[in-house]
């Protein structure tokens, strides 16, 4: 356990509305991650950060932003939801190397 | 971009049976990783292998990293219920330090 929590754990929401996820650690890692996950498709990287301010974008990050103002949070936010962001989302840091994960939202948007 | 195909994508199996799982790329990684997942959970680590060729056992598990670093797998041996669950390759590409790229999934079964 790497102190790691998202909230919400699920949400449904209706397509165009705004949707913001939290990721919240207890450890001070630099690296945190946001990640999506879709039958058939693993684990894909949508946003991450290096530091406070600093993020940068994964594979699929095209309708999605992220913020981070302090080393403990990571928001994702999707700005106007569509069907096919329906997902598990992911949250996870890097310690030595190894990434450890968070429990996951599962968002539906309808 | 970087791709890891896993096969097979679902394995059905039953208490006892060995299996393995594989993990295969045309792309070079500095490092691979295997981790299990279980349902309304994430991903958990199990292992890192570093070295072309370098081979780690994990009780009945055994990960063995390719010669020329672009495949790996993953042997179950007289596999338990307690095996089942979702399980991912994923890979830290030279010169990428910082981001993983996981594979496709596996999903194995194991029934009594």
């Amino acid at each position: 356990d790497a102190g790691i929590t998202q909230s919400p754990r699920h949400k449904v929401t209706e397509t165009g509305t705004p949707v913001t996820l939290r990721c919240h650690q207890t450890e001070n890692h630099r690296y945190m991650y946001w990640y999506r996950q879709d039958p058939g498709h693993g684990l894909r990287l949508i946003h991450y950060s290096y530091g406070v301010k600093d993020t940068d974008k994964g594979e699929v990050s095209d309708g999605y932003s992220v913020s981070r103002s302090k080393t403990e949070d990571f928001l994702l936010t999707l700005e106007s939801a569509t069907s096919s962001q329906t997902s598990v989302y992911f949250c996870a840091i890097t310690a030595l190397g190894e990434q450890y994960f968070g429990p996951g939202t599962r968002l539906t948007v309808t | 971009t970087q791709l890891l195909e896993q096969s097979p994508q679902f394995l059905s199996i039953q208490e006892g049976e060995n299996l393995t799982v594989y993990c295969n790329s045309s792309s070079v990684f500095s490092s691979l990783q295997w981790y299990r997942q279980e349902p309304g959970e994430g991903p958990v680590l199990l292992v890192t292998v570093v070295t072309g060729g370098e081979v780690k056992k994990l009780k009945r598990l055994t990960f063995q990293f390719g010669d020329a670093r672009k495949d790996s797998s993953l042997h179950i041996t007289a596999a338990q219920p307690g095996d089942t669950g979702l399980y991912l390759c994923a890979g830290y590409g030279t010169g990428t330090a910082s981001k993983l790229t996981f594979g496709t999934g596996t999903r194995l079964q194991v029934t009594l």
